[in-house]
């Protein structure tokens, strides 16, 4: 079994500021690691995902979240925020080793922060 | 092309009735899954379908929950003798084959039991 923690609940910066959202995770097994995002009134959206490789990903729009492994840690970070990055952050994980067909897939997701970015 | 759809976006129901929740997965996403999000909550697996069976079903609360996709495509959710604890916002989410490790997800469906 896995479970993941999110250290803050809600996190207020202001327009252009850096920012980190810090997720823990626990498996006794390999994890894929996933963000996603929570606009207001609007369905999750994945944001990046960690698979392999590189331990160092990626989105989009700026984000970037590292896999450490050794800390157990996928925190997610962004250099300059936006107004319109204000939304509920949700950090979760998979199964790696999971065979399709049984459990393959099934996400176990944090609390989820909420980032409100003050102009 | 279109995303995954959920019926209805709301649903207000009273406490002893039965609700049905529907899900229409992206096309070709052999993949489905049910979660629930409570309030201020990260969202709770329910259950997980590989075509038309269920993979998976340990997130099922308790035998008042059951779920069906007869056809290997859309999904219903059926909740029998709703309690007020069963109220949330019931997401769905599917994924293809070629990348399985990526849900996507629908709006969700907001249930309120009184």
């Amino acid at each position: 079994a896995q479970s993941v923690t999110q250290l803050d609940s809600q996190v207020p910066v202001f327009e252009e500021a850096p920012v980190e959202l810090r997720c823990n995770y626990s498996s006794s097994v390999s994890v894929y690691l996933f963000w996603y995002v929570q606009y207001p009134n609007q369905g999750l959206q994945l944001l990046l995902k960690y698979l392999s490789g590189s331990t160092l990903v990626e989105s989009i729009n700026g984000f970037e979240a590292e896999f450490n492994k050794s800390q157990t840690s996928f925190h997610l970070r962004k250099p300059s925020v936006h107004i319109s990055d204000t939304a509920e952050y949700f950090c979760a994980v998979s199964d790696q080793t999971a065979a399709w067909g049984t459990s393959y897939g099934k996400l176990t997701f944090g609390q989820g922060t909420i980032l409100t970015v003050h102009p | 092309g279109a995303g995954v759809s959920q019926t209805p976006s709301n649903k207000v129901t009273e406490k002893g009735k039965y609700v049905e929740l529907r899900c229409d997965p992206i096309s070709g996403h052999t993949a489905l899954y049910w979660y629930r999000q409570s309030l201020g909550q990260g969202p709770e697996f329910l259950i997980y379908f590989q075509g038309t069976g269920a993979a998976d079903d340990s997130g099922l609360p308790n035998d008042r929950f059951f779920a069906v996709r007869p056809e290997g495509s859309v999904s219903t959710l059926k909740i029998q003798r709703t309690e007020r604890g069963d109220s949330a916002v019931y997401l769905c989410a599917s994924s293809s084959p070629l990348q399985a490790e990526t849900q996507y997800f629908g709006p969700g469906t907001r249930l309120l039991v009184l």
